[in-house]
């Protein structure tokens, strides 16, 4: 059990550039979620994956974020033409839920990207 | 939208004293969870409750869940410096497929 692994850990950016963020999963985990956090504030969904699928997104993901998820395994995070709004810590977990369940058991985090647009 | 609220935001005491912090939800749940995370970190799941459980320990944790009051509360006993961190409350809702995180307590644990 290696952890979750997020690349990269800082980001900075320019207004307007697109930047896209990595997560490795723990490897036998089926779900994968996006979340974005800001200072004094806490974690705030984003998205989901079980397995490939993409089976939420919240009302904050606009048309400029993009989530795919591969093969089930790795899942890269896309924003394009970045705002200063979207300066957060973007976290990244995994969980393994048995495919009859529905609830959600503890959540692995991994370190997170902090993304800053200048 | 964040479910839980918890209190205090932030909370100060001296090493070896105890920490409590409460959180408040809206809905009906499946579990509530709580999670640590230090300065510029990942969060770590520390305790999950069920809802047909009112209370639970692991170590120096004990949490307790009143679901008809909806709230639950974390208490943290003899603290040590390490525990200085944010906490959260979690909530899985019997609705959702998604934990939905509160704003968080701030303890500083002073040795």
């Amino acid at each position: 059990d290696t952890g979750v692994s997020q690349n990269p850990r800082h980001k900075i950016t320019k207004r307007g550039q697109n930047v896209t963020f990595r997560c490795d999963p723990i490897s036998e985990h089926n779900r994968l979620y996006w979340y974005r956090q800001t200072l004094g504030q806490g974690p705030e969904f984003l998205t989901y994956f079980q397995n490939e699928a993409q089976l939420e997104k919240s009302r904050l993901l606009s048309d400029r974020f993009s989530a795919e998820r591969p093969k089930g395994s790795f899942s890269t995070l896309e924003i394009q033409r970045t705002e200063q709004g979207d300066s957060a810590m973007y976290l990244c977990a995994s969980s393994l839920v048995p495919l009859a369940g529905v609830t959600n058991e503890k959540l692995f985090f991994g370190s997170g990207t902090q993304l800053s647009v200048l | 939208s964040q479910q839980g609220e918890e209190d205090p935001q932030a909370l100060s005491i001296q090493e070896g004293e105890n920490a409590t912090m409460n959180c408040s939800y809206k809905t009906s749940i499946n579990n509530l969870q709580w999670y640590r995370q230090n300065s510029g970190r990942g969060l770590v799941h520390l305790i999950l409750i069920r809802s047909n459980e009112r209370e639970k320990h692991s170590g120096r944790l004990r949490v307790t869940l009143d679901t008809s009051k909806k709230s639950s509360s974390l208490l943290i006993t003899a603290s040590r410096a390490a525990d200085t961190a944010s906490y959260f409350c979690a909530t899985d809702a019997w609705y959702g497929n998604k934990l939905v995180f509160g704003a968080g307590t701030i303890l500083r644990v002073k040795s």
